[in-house]
């Protein structure tokens, strides 16, 4: 099975630090995604890669940017933390020629509360 | 655009009693359609999925969901619920159009009283 791996499940951090979330998926696929999902929001789209080095801005890009330097890895990065980027992150990974016959496959999600 | 609309945000049922979850899509061409579930803490598990071919696909749990292209719906069925169904369940919606990204629905939490 694809794995997708968040390294931290909870993170706290201070209004103005900078925050990297890492992802890092198993399975070679081409895609990855990161999602903030915020009760009565649903799952909104940050950013998203089709390939190594390339990032396209998603629906909410604003106050976040991306690195993804290895096929493997895709971090999320907050310039500078703010209490209203409080929320769950998840992120996601698909294979490249058949990424919605598969669907995604989900981690288990960083939950980050800044204070 | 395209944009998914779940109507109901919470819905409670009896353990043993059907359910079906309701989910309608915007979406201009043939859409790919899923159901993915989240329990609490959790990330997202993939349910099911249609992309063509039958419109009503059978998924894990003893999920089920009808592809109804008139209405633009794809709701969720289930014949009798158990209470480790408690979760919440999201609908979600993409196409060729779209490139490869899903739109997910707002959710519907669902509460299982035994």
């Amino acid at each position: 099975d694809v794995k997708v791996t968040q390294s931290s499940r909870y993170l706290v951090k201070r209004t103005g630090e900078k925050v990297f979330l890492e992802c890092v998926q198993d399975m070679d696929h081409e895609n990855m995604f990161w999602y903030r999902q915020d009760p009565g929001l649903g799952l909104r789209l940050i950013y998203f890669s089709y390939d190594v080095k390339m990032k396209e801005k998603g629906d909410i890009p604003e106050g976040y940017s991306v690195s993804r330097e290895k096929k493997e890895r895709f971090s999320l990065i907050l310039e500078s933390a703010s209490t209203n980027q409080t929320s769950m992150y998840l992120c996601a990974s698909s294979p490249g020629s058949e990424a919605l016959r598969s669907g995604y496959t989900f981690g288990s999600g960083t939950r980050l509360t800044v204070v | 655009a395209q944009s998914v609309t779940q109507p109901d945000i919470h819905i409670t049922v009896s353990e043993g009693a059907s359910l079906e979850l309701r989910c309608n899509y915007s979406y201009g061409a043939t859409p790919y359609l899923f159901w993915y579930v989240q329990s609490p803490g959790q990330g997202l598990q993939l349910l099911l999925k249609y992309f063509s071919g039958d419109t009503l696909v059978q998924g894990i749990k003893g999920f089920e969901a009808e592809f109804k292209r008139s209405q633009s719906s794809f709701n969720l069925r289930k014949p009798s619920v158990h209470w480790s169904d408690a979760a919440e369940y999201f609908c979600a919606v993409g196409g060729r159009g779209g490139g490869n990204k899903l739109t997910f629905g707002t959710g519907t939490q669902l509460k299982v009283e035994l």
